[in-house]
């Protein structure tokens, strides 16, 4: 799995884009990128991923760049619900089946 | 539908003792994965069991041991509890093993273990 790396922490008003960016720079080309998210005392909850294209759900969109070494989830419309710690991950289909999971980004909503 | 489910939620032991985690997979998964996170770290792995088979294990010592069931449940057992145990322990579920194109795993509650 390659290695990514994340700001540890970021704020983010209420209301406003949260933009969290992920550098993957070793990323192989198999490996997709997975964004979870783990709010206080709580199991992780999955939120999006891609290969190459950029990805929208309802949750959250997913711009990775086209050298695909990095990438940014963006939350639309932040709300106080989204304070979390947002976790980016980088995983070969079916590699070692674990996902690798670093420190994150704290993101804190602010109203 | 129901998502994961871990029992229980929280868990008392002392050193030396012995303690089994028990999870339950999202229905029709048959993939279950185990993680120890501690406080303030992201979390770990340490099993992934599919169709009752170990399909992968993390760098944790044989104390550790898990195990899935026809109903593709798992039990997590660790030995010999040390203090360093103390954890919230997580279970995930996904239809196949790994995460593969389209695939996700679904991440349970927790259950969160304090070795005194």
């Amino acid at each position: 799995d390659a290695k990514t790396t994340q700001p540890p922490s970021m704020d983010c008003a209420e209301g406003r884009a949260a933009n969290l960016p992920c550098n993957h720079s070793t990323i192989s080309g198999n490996e997709y990128v997975y964004w979870y998210r783990q709010i206080h005392s709580q199991g992780p909850q999955y939120i999006i991923h891609g290969l190459k294209n950029n990805e929208t759900n309802e949750m959250a969109s997913l711009i990775i760049t086209e050298d695909r070494k990095s990438s940014t989830l963006i939350l639309p419309h932040a709300t106080l619900r989204d304070t979390a710690v947002y976790y980016c991950i980088a995983e070969a289909p079916y590699n070692n089946n674990d996902m690798r999971f670093g420190a994150g980004t704290r993101l804190t909503v602010k109203p | 539908d129901a998502g994961v489910t871990q029992s229980p939620t929280h868990l008392i032991k002392t050193r030396g003792q012995h303690v089994t985690l028990r999870c339950s997979p999202i229905s029709g998964h048959k993939s279950v994965s185990w993680y120890q996170q501690v406080l303030g770290q992201g979390p770990q792995f340490i099993f992934q069991y599919y169709e009752k088979e170990e399909r992968g294990r993390g760098n944790f010592p044989d104390r550790f041991s898990a195990r899935q069931f026809p109903n593709y449940s798992s039990e997590l057992n660790v030995n010999a509890l040390l203090l360093g145990d103390s954890a919230l322990y997580l279970c995930a579920s996904s239809l196949l093993p790994g995460t593969g194109a389209g695939e996700t795993q679904y991440f349970g509650p927790g259950t969160r273990l304090l070795v005194l």
